[in-house]
């Protein structure tokens, strides 16, 4: 059974620029979650998305959009980035959006230049 | 609203010696779900366990145990007889009741360091 694909593994981007990030779930997970790991603020939940529904969504500004398309893969974008978007984005697979097991991918690193 | 709290930022220990790190959460629900997930250098997060709120039974898997304790809100996980391979971050979380859906809240991880 494959794992959580994220894509791409590294990216390197220009304040201002906009980044789109890729994250396919494991088969039969219909709830995906991204969240950002920077060294100063730890791990922090961006948002949920199941059923192509946004279901939950943390403390950060609209800037960082994502969705999910009928095939329960997601995307995140970040428009207008700046310097502190710099972290490491994880995507988590669950099968259900009731507090299960999440998998996690092995996480997109951007950074912003 | 609901935090983790992970005292210890880095532990090390020699192989073969068990190292237990603590996990302190808050929250005002009655229901809610506990989480510890392993972070290796390749960056995903491993999933290790997950227990409810109404299930206060200590759990052992192979060389890890985790204790639960609701009267001083902790949730501790303990790696006996340590390898090298168990260096790596361990992050403890919470998730609250169905509403929240999946959505983690994160104490700021320890570090295991395992020398040989």
């Amino acid at each position: 059974k494959a794992g959580v694909t994220q894509t791409p593994r590294y990216l390197i981007k220009t304040r201002g620029q906009q980044v789109t990030l890729s994250c396919s779930p494991i088969s039969g997970h219909r709830s995906v979650s991204w969240y950002q790991q920077t060294p100063g603020q730890g791990l922090q939940f961006l948002f949920e998305y199941f059923s192509e529904t946004q279901r939950n969504k943390g403390n950060f500004p609209g800037r960082f959009s994502g969705r999910q398309f009928s095939n329960s893969r997601s995307e995140m974008n970040v428009s207008t980035l700046e310097l502190g978007d710099s972290a490491l984005y994880l995507c988590a697979s669950s099968f259900n959006s009731a507090n299960t097991e999440a998998f996690f991918g092995q996480g997109t690193r951007l950074t912003v230049v | 609203a609901q935090k983790v709290t992970q005292a210890q930022t880095e532990i090390s220990v020699v192989e073969k010696e068990d190292v237990t790190l603590d996990c302190v959460y808050e929250t005002r629900d009655t229901t809610y779900y506990l989480f510890w997930y392993k972070q290796p250098p390749s960056g995903e997060l491993v999933f290790l366990i997950r227990r409810n709120s109404f299930d206060e039974q200590n759990e052992i898997s192979g060389r890890y145990s985790w204790n639960f304790q609701k009267s001083t809100s902790s949730f501790n996980f303990t790696i006996t007889a340590s390898q090298v391979v168990d260096s790596a971050v361990y992050f403890c979380a919470l998730s609250l009741n169905k509403a929240a859906g999946n959505k983690l809240t994160f104490g700021g991880g320890t570090r295991v360091l395992v020398k040989p």
